[in-house]
């Protein structure tokens, strides 16, 4: 099983900061990873799909990069509606798994 | 955009069995490139992906549920099935069905297991 950790688990943020979460495989996945957003009481939403495609929608603060075994998702300019949870989540090796989640907290 | 509809779900002893479905707009998981995930998530806890299913019939589980769980289609109906055996106190969790990197998510089910 391919094991996704995320760092840091928690970061607490002032508006318009640059925030870079990483996510590292316990071994190479190719472009197989996405990201997600989830707000309290509410479904994850698709941010980047394979390492760096955004998803329809999404504002172009959020970017994703990364190869092999290390990503990173990246939001440009922190706005105060990005408070979430942020997953990664890996479709290249079954079972598929999922990172432990970065919670982001604005200051 | 097809949108999802999770049922199913409710306070069962452990042991017991339910059968979590998954209503789909509109065919889903008809071709051979198209699939339905189930991932869960525990009270307070981070997202576990759990199974999927795909075109062509196939279906994996993560190892916590494999033997337990069973994944299925309906097509005329373009719906998707999780029947959930064998449940312990630990599979409680919120179950999402999902197309989880095409972006669309369902409000997800409950399933409380507890005596």
């Amino acid at each position: 099983e391919v094991v996704l950790t995320q760092s840091p688990d928690f970061q607490s943020v002032t508006p318009k900061e640059k925030v870079t979460i990483t996510c590292r495989a316990s071994q190479t996945i190719g472009s197989s990873l996405h990201w997600y957003q989830q707000k309290p009481g509410q479904s994850p939403k698709l941010l980047i799909k394979y390492v760096s495609q955004s998803f329809s929608g999404v504002p172009s603060r959020f970017g994703g990069s990364g190869s092999g075994t290390d990503f990173t998702l990246t939001i440009s300019s922190l706005e105060a509606e990005d408070a979430a949870t942020y997953y990664c989540h890996q479709s290249s090796s079954l079972p598929y798994t999922f990172g432990q989640g970065t919670k982001l907290e604005i200051k | 955009e097809v949108q999802l509809v999770e049922s199913g779900g409710g306070l069962i002893q452990p042991g017991g069995s339910l059968r979590l479905s998954c209503a789909a707009s509109e065919p889903t998981v008809t071709a051979s490139d198209n699939y339905m995930s189930w991932v869960r998530q525990a009270p307070g806890k981070g997202l576990e992906w759990v199974s999927v299913i795909y075109g062509d019939g196939s279906t994996y589980y993560a190892d916590s549920v494999k033997g337990r769980f069973t994944i299925s289609r309906d097509n005329f109906k373009n719906t998707v099935y999780l029947q959930v055996n064998s449940l312990r106190v630990e599979d409680t969790a919120l179950y999402y069905c999902a197309r989880t990197y095409g972006g669309v998510w369902g409000q997800g089910t409950t399933v409380t297991v507890s005596s």
